[in-house]
């Protein structure tokens, strides 16, 4: 059964904090995604990878930054945490332009 | 630039009635299409997809789409639903050749079930 997880369901910080969220999959995608989810606004696409150490940006990437040191590991990085970055942000990963797999999701709140 | 526009942000049904969630997308490109649900408190899950050949396609829970290249629309269809299909339902697309493999979704319809 494919997976991917994501380091934590729930975390609460400080506004200023340096924040990192791991995502892993194992399903040897090339493909890995971070989104943000806010009521209303569906999806966002905040980075993407398509191979290990190469990162795009996506449609939100102000105030964030990505990781990809293996394949199997993609980490978002909120260098300094602001309130308006709280948020439920979803990792995904992918094979090509084929179905995107998700994780469970983590719900940030910057205090 | 590919968009995809989900018209309904919440739809109510009665228990057992049938459902249909639109979904109209705009590309200049061949693309695959793709429906995700959403339950309370998880992350996304696929219910169905159409990447080629039969234009209705069959996804898991019942539900089923139709591909409609002239109207450029992908809507769910569901003959009778179900409490458990409670959930925000996420349209999708994404095109063919795309290197970067980039999926556009939309905004999200909230289905609630009545008793």
């Amino acid at each position: 059964d494919v997976k991917v997880t994501q380091s934590s369901r729930y975390l609460v910080k400080r506004t200023g904090e340096k924040v990192f969220l791991e995502c892993v999959q194992d399903m040897d995608h090339e493909n890995m995604f971070w989104y943000r989810q806010d009521p209303g606004l569906g999806l966002r696409l905040i980075y993407f990878s398509y191979d290990v150490k190469m990162k795009e940006k996506g449609d939100i990437p102000e105030g964030y930054s990505v990781s990809r040191e293996k394949k199997e590991r993609f980490s978002l990085i909120l260098e300094s945490a602001s309130t308006n970055q709280t948020s439920m942000y979803l990792c995904a990963s992918s094979r090509g332009p084929d179905t995107q797999y998700f994780g469970p999701g983590t719900r940030l709140t910057v205090l | 630039a590919q968009s995809v526009t989900q018209l309904d942000s919440q739809v109510p049904v009665f228990e057992e009635a049938p459902v249909e969630l639109r979904c109209n997308y705009s590309s200049s490109v061949s693309v695959y299409l793709f429906w995700y649900v959403q339950y309370p408190n998880q992350g996304l899950q696929l219910l169905l997809k159409y990447l080629s050949g039969s234009t209705l396609v069959k996804g898991i829970n019942g539900f089923e789409a139709e591909f409609n290249k002239s109207q450029t629309s992908f809507h769910l269809r569901k003959p009778s639903v179900h409490i458990s299909d409670t959930a925000e339902y996420f349209c999708a697309v994404t095109s063919w050749g795309s290197s970067a493999s980039k999926i556009i979704f939309g905004s999200g319809t909230r289905l609630s079930i009545r008793p």
